[in-house]
């Protein structure tokens, strides 16, 4: 069945300092990827989507493509900031149903 | 545009009792979800309703059930309350494509609920 996979955290760094963090796939079809950020006794909230392979999604200076070849949808940042603190989560959506990684904690020290 | 609508935010319960926990979605979704969210499960799936009727369920025993209005808004039940229900219960709601589609989910903020 569907799932998804990311990186177990938590991941630290230092404010300007480069984030990633890993997430993989395994679908049966032609899913949609999102990544999700959750901040402290909040919901989630949408980060980035793509739709289809090699799309790049992008927001508030988060990326992440879409790689079909390796299953992929890591999430980078080039200069995280200590308000970038928080839960991300990948998801992948097909057939109107949605599978949720079990999130990766980010925080960022000044 | 108003955002996905949870009440209450935060509730104390005892064992055995039940509670309701109530979600209004974005004005022209017809489409909501529910999570439990705990610290050592992640985000599990509870149910999906669309059009007043359940489309997908999650793995989760019968003293979880919900239901859907006609005008969207969503309910959903916990009978019976155990020590680990306790979670934060999220609802979302989207724009439900017959094939597929981005149809993002929307989440509201939650209700933090507590067993004792």
């Amino acid at each position: 069945g569907d799932s998804v996979t990311q990186m177990e955290g938590p991941v630290t760094l230092s404010e300007e300092a480069f984030l990633t963090i890993n997430c993989t796939y395994t679908a049966t079809g032609y899913p949609s990827l999102f990544w999700y950020v959750q901040y402290p006794g909040e919901g989630l909230q949408l980060l980035l989507k793509a739709t289809k392979a090699d799309d790049k999604g992008s927001n508030k200076g988060f990326e992440a493509t879409y790689r079909k070849e390796t299953t992929s949808f890591h999430l980078e940042k080039g200069s995280v900031q200590v308000s970038d603190s928080a839960v991300y989560f990948c998801a992948l959506k097909e057939l109107n149903k949605f599978y949720f990684g079990s999130g990766t904690k980010l925080n960022v020290k000044p | 545009k108003a955002g996905v609508t949870q009440t209450p935010r935060y509730l104390i319960k005892t064992r055995g009792q039940q509670v309701t926990l109530s979600c209004s979605p974005i004005s022209g979704h017809r489409s909501v979800s529910w999570y439990q969210q705990t610290p050592g499960q992640g985000l599990q799936f509870l149910f999906e309703y669309f059009s007043e009727t359940q489309r997908n369920k999650g793995n989760f025993p019968g003293r979880f059930s919900g239901r859907q209005f006609s005008n969207s808004r969503s309910e959903m039940n916990v009978s019976t309350l155990e020590l680990g229900d306790s979670a934060l219960y999220l609802c979302a709601s989207s724009l439900r494509r017959l094939a597929g589609g981005t149809g993002e989910l929307f989440f509201g903020e939650g209700s933090r609920l507590t067993v004792l």
